[in-house]
């Protein structure tokens, strides 16, 4: 199975928004409402930002959004900050009841 | 608040077997996938597998035939094999709890392992 495939890198100003995108195939993003997107910190752990497309775990910044068209998921920040430059990785589970990630994306906030 | 810490050899020769086990604190391991993730330095995150509280497994299909995962409910652990190892295979690994719907909410601060001579 490929990776998701993700956008190496995006960058922004602050206080601007800026999207990720996630493309799979049908038979992961496009199949089932289960993609989720992690944020990750040099030399941490990645966290969970969105969940099941579009939903925010408790105490995740309401700057995040999470949306899919077909076999494409994204990421939106809004308000971008300084503390959001990070690595982000979307998920998705499979038909063959595994989880694949995407190759994840450098946000670079200028 | 759910806490979780993998523990195990930092160091393993090639050919060996890696294995690590991951302690869950705070709460119960029952009724719960539990995950391990990779990710080698300057590289992305690699999904190795999932395990229920049952025994049920689910294996990455590169990696399925080097893996075996375990379950100790008495000692709300699970446990990573990965056999016949690489330089290839040098990573961080983590743990992580996977909710029924995929998501990763709750991830150890992950352990590096080398696979050299």
């Amino acid at each position: 199975q490929s990776a998701l495939t993700q956008p190496a890198s995006v960058s922004g100003s602050p206080g601007q928004s800026i999207t990720i995108s996630c493309t799979g195939t049908s038979s992961d993003v496009g199949g089932y409402n289960y993609v989720s997107w992690y944020q990750q910190h040099p030399g941490k752990a990645p966290k969970l930002m969105i969940y099941d497309v579009s939903n925010r775990p408790s105490g995740v910044s309401n700057r995040f959004s999470g949306s899919k068209s077909g076999n494409t998921a994204s990421l939106t920040i809004s308000g971008l900050q300084a503390e959001d430059e990070a690595d982000y990785y979307c998920s998705s589970y499979t038909s063959s009841s595994t989880l694949l990630f995407g190759g994840g994306t450098k946000l670079t906030v200028l | 608040q759910v806490q979780l810490q993998e523990s195990g050899p930092g160091l393993v020769k090639p050919s060996e077997t890696l294995s690590l086990t991951c302690t869950v604190s705070g709460g119960s391991i029952s009724s719960y996938y539990w995950s391990w993730i990779r990710q080698p330095a300057g590289k992305g995150l690699e999904w190795i597998g999932r395990i229920y509280t049952s025994g049920s497994t689910n294996y990455n299909p590169s990696l399925k035939s080097r893996v075996t995962m375990s379950v100790d409910t008495s000692k709300n652990q699970f446990s990573l094999k990965l056999s016949s190892v690489t330089a290839a295979d040098t990573a961080v690994y983590y743990c992580a709890r996977m909710a029924t719907r995929q998501w990763l909410d709750y991830w150890g601060q992950g352990t590096l392992v080398t696979v050299s001579s």
